[in-house]
Parts: structure tokens; C-alpha cells; sequence
């Protein structure tokens, strides 16, 4: 089963920030933060990671609470190609065993 | 560097039939692993091959057999198809490094299978 939970579906209008939570309370301490998105019929895409601190690229942003309990992936400008599914994983750094949930499922609007 | 291919793209099958599946890496990429997704079930793990060794394993019935290749490349196996593997069947390559660094993996547009 997935370790963490996600809205089901969010909508953010075109050219603004998309923030994006994920509760992961039962996180452990050796286990990164992963965000990966799906858009439609395409695999799965890598965008982030992080284990403790805040992680930018040219991408997104990863903004992990002090206690590691949640996160938040913002997308700082959103465009209409974001529009997809959205996963939040927690793993160890050597897994190759991702465990997904149900994801959220962004709407970006023109 | 090209992508993480998968070939075939489409197939269609009958129940009881069996079918493979391949999956070529990203050219230095050791670790391969297969995904099933369903509307239903989501993504789920089937299995991850390091160096032609089966590394990792998910929660599927024996029908589903995978082995990789000394060039890395992985194919994936079921047999007996039943109605329930209608699926998309992802595969994902990444350097399959140990422990102490994050190994993204990069995933393949997938096969959509459908069994009949």
C-alpha cells in the first residue's frame, strides 16, 4: 500500500503557482521524498527529490515540513503542458521498488 | 542519449494465450523494472532486474516472469492471460547504483496490452 496521501484532483489557472501537498507521516528516516508525474498515456516522469531539505530544479520546487510529515511540490508557473497526474513516494535511496498511490490529478486552465 | 523503448506498443490477445514483452534501457543503465497499470489497481510493482538478476519483487502471481539480458535489455513474460491483464505495462531504467545515492528512474511510453 501507498505511504502517502494526495488530493485526488486540484486546478490552478495558467502562469500561477501550482502547489501541490502530500501527507507522508509514517515516513521514515532513511526514506526520500519522490515526486513524479504522469501525463496522459505517457509514462511516469522523474521531477524531484528530496530527503530533509527544501530542493529546487528547473522543474519545481520540494518543500518538506521540519518534521517530514508532508510536503509540497510547487509549480511556480504553471502552463497547460503541467496537466497531469501528479505521484508522491517516499523510498530509500537504493530502492527500485516505487510504490504508487492513487496521485493527484492536476488541471491546469488557460 | 535515446529513451527507455518498449516494443511492442499495442498488442492483442486471447485469454489462455501468453505473451512477451520487451523493454530496451537507457544505454549504460543496469536496472530495469516493469510496472502494471490498471484503472482499477493504479501502478503496481512487479519486478526489478539488476545485472540479469531478479533484485526486487512485487505482489504478482507466477504467471508473470521477467529475465534481462547481459546487455541489459529486459523482457517480461505472462502466461495463461486472463481478462484482468488488459494493462499498460510500464518499464524504467535507471544506473541501479547501491545504497547512499538517489537513482531516478526513467520509464518507457509502455505497452498496452488487451486480452480478449
Amino acid at each position: 500500500d501507498a505511504k502517502t496521501t494526495q488530493p485526488p484532483s486540484m486546478d490552478c489557472a495558467e502562469g500561477r503557482a501550482a502547489n501541490l501537498p502530500c501527507n507522508h507521516s509514517t515516513i521514515s528516516g532513511n526514506e526520500y521524498v519522490y515526486w513524479y508525474r504522469q501525463i496522459h498515456s505517457q509514462g511516469p516522469q522523474y521531477i524531484i527529490h528530496g530527503l530533509k531539505n527544501n530542493e529546487t530544479n528547473e522543474m519545481a520546487s520540494l518543500i518538506i515540513t521540519e518534521d517530514r510529515k508532508s510536503s509540497t511540490l510547487i509549480l511556480p508557473h504553471a502552463t497547460l503542458r503541467d496537466t497531469a497526474v501528479y505521484y508522491c513516494i517516499t523510498e530509500k535511496d537504493s530502492s527500485y521498488k516505487l510504490i504508487f498511490g492513487s496521485g493527484t490529478r492536476l488541471l491546469v486552465r488557460p | 542519449k535515446a529513451g527507455v523503448t518498449q516494443t511492442p506498443r499495442y498488442l492483442i490477445k486471447t485469454r489462455g494465450q501468453q505473451v512477451t514483452l520487451s523493454c530496451s534501457p537507457i544505454s549504460g543503465h543496469r536496472s530495469v523494472s516493469w510496472y502494471q497499470q490498471t484503472p482499477g489497481q493504479g501502478l503496481q510493482f512487479l519486478f526489478e532486474y539488476f545485472s540479469e538478476t531478479q533484485r526486487n519483487k512485487g505482489n504478482f502471481p507466477g504467471r508473470f516472469s521477467g529475465r534481462q539480458f547481459s546487455n541489459s535489455r529486459s523482457e517480461m513474460n505472462v502466461s495463461t492471460l486472463e481478462l484482468g491483464d488488459s494493462a499498460l505495462y510500464l518499464c524504467a531504467s535507471s544506473e541501479g547504483l547501491a545504497g547512499g545515492k538517489v537513482d531516478e528512474q526513467f520509464f518507457g511510453p509502455g505497452t498496452r496490452l488487451t486480452v480478449l
